[in-house]
């Protein structure tokens, strides 16, 4: 099974400010990573889909890059609905494994 | 659009089946791998398994040996059944779409919690 880990745990910014996330898959995923929102209370969606590429609507201040073992999520200039948690997901291999995820909070 | 409901009991006895089902709607069954993902309160994402429209599946192996999924595309639903549940199973549980084998998920059902208690 392909363990993903993600840092921080915990990241606490400040609207209008830029959110670094990363994720480190135990072994080569290729490019076959994904990444969610998720607000409390609600089902995750999908923002970014094989590494890089933006899921239907999602706004380009979403933006997903790394291939093999290491990737990032980076949101431009945080809006308020952005501060929520946020998991990867590999597809390389199955079972389909997520990561911890990453809180983004309002500082 | 797909859209995906959750439906069953939000209460299960301990050793007992858990037994959901997903109702389907804006999409075609034969287009997606339609999946079931649940999550312990204040917890992660785990994957339970997932199954094609032709009954083709495929399981975790860590809840393989209690796990069943079953689908009637003539109804547009999909099922999840857990055997031998304990309380480590209380969570949340998604049902969702994906459209490759090796699977994102690009659509979810709002989710429903599922207790085990007695």
């Amino acid at each position: 099974e392909i363990v993903l880990t993600q840092s921080p745990a915990t990241l606490s910014l400040s609207p209008g400010e830029r959110a670094t996330l990363s994720c480190r898959a135990s072994q080569s995923v290729s490019s076959y990573l994904a990444w969610y929102q998720q607000k409390p209370g609600q089902a995750p969606r999908l923002l970014i889909y094989d590494a890089s590429n933006r899921a239907t609507g999602i706004p380009a201040r979403f933006s997903g890059s790394g291939s093999g073992t290491d990737f990032t999520l980076t949101i431009s200039s945080l809006e308020p609905e952005d501060f929520a948690v946020y998991y990867c997901q590999q597809r390389s291999n199955s079972p389909f494994t997520f990561g911890p995820g990453t809180k983004v909070d309002i500082k | 659009q797909v859209r995906l409901q959750e439906s069953g009991p939000g209460l299960v006895k301990p050793s007992e089946t858990l037994s959901l089902t997903c109702t389907v709607s804006g999409g075609s069954m034969r287009s997606y791998y339609w999946s079931w993902i649940r999550q312990p309160p204040g917890k992660g994402l785990e994957w339970i398994g997932y199954i094609y429209y032709s009954g083709s599946t495929n399981y975790n192996p860590s809840l393989k040996s209690r796990v069943t999924i079953s689908v009637d595309t003539s109804k547009n639903q999909f099922s999840l059944k857990l055997s031998s549940v304990t309380a480590a199973d209380t969570a949340v549980y998604y049902c969702a779409a994906g459209m490759f084998y090796l699977t994102n998920f690009d659509y979810w059902g709002q989710g429903t919690l599922v207790t085990v208690s007695s």
